[in-house]
């Protein structure tokens, strides 16, 4: 079954430091997503993408985030310059060609910032 | 108000019972309305998607809605302690899915 990847599956970096998030949504998707999730807490919607511009974004997507579709495949979201209070599990998402159709989750990567 | 609100639990129900779960949401636009299951660690796992009032079965999970009540609900049906995880009920408007904080739930064998 097809399905999200995403690397690395644990990124460790210092404060202050750009970070890059990969993820590959499944090929025949058009909509992708990225979350977060701080330890113990809920899933937190960061962004929207589809045809290759942000949809939707929330407030914890400020100047310090960006994402990319950089090529056919690849979906990438930048954090430009690192806090202690972005460490957390970042998941990207897709879904197929309505927007109102499930999320298909990958299995995260743990950023933590030392 | 929450945006999506869930009881926290834990629920504890014994291995082969019936467990319930609820969901309320304050947006009355939402469009679509997703359960998820997650384990400890773990990512979010699709298990059912409801868009129009009344119930959703597949398998042993019954999802029903109720747009009037601004309600969803999740029932599983024979229990199993495989299903013991977190259920996060998600709700969707114009691309943005708002999470719960998820009800954990403990099948005790």
């Amino acid at each position: 079954e097809p399905e999200v990847t995403q690397t690395p599956s644990h990124q460790v970096t210092q404060m202050g430091q750009e970070v890059i998030l990969r993820c590959v949504p499944i090929s025949n998707h058009l909509y992708f997503y990225w979350y977060r999730q701080i330890l113990g807490q809920k899933v937190e919607f960061l962004v929207s993408f589809y045809n290759n511009e942000i949809s939707e974004k929330s407030e914890i997507f400020d100047d310090q985030f960006s994402v990319e579709r950089p090529d056919g495949s690849n979906f990438t979201l930048k954090i430009r310059s690192t806090k202690l209070e972005d460490s957390a599990m970042y998941f990207c998402a897709s879904s197929e060609r309505l927007s109102n159709q499930p999320q298909h989750f990958g299995d995260g990567t743990r950023l933590s910032i030392l | 108000q929450k945006e999506v609100e869930q009881n926290s639990g834990p629920l504890s129900v014994p291995e082969g019972a019936i467990a319930s779960l609820n969901c309320t949401y304050s947006d009355r636009v939402s469009q679509s309305f997703f359960w998820y299951r997650q384990y400890s660690g773990k990512s979010p796992e699709l298990i059912m998607s409801i868009y129009s009032n009344g119930d959703k079965e597949d398998g042993r999970f019954t999802a029903q809605l109720n747009k009037a009540s601004q309600y969803v609900s999740l029932l599983i049906r024979d229990s199993q302690p495989s299903d013991s995880a977190t259920y996060l009920c998600a709700v969707n408007k114009n691309q943005k899915v708002t999470f719960g904080t998820g009800t954990k739930l403990q099948v005790i064998p």
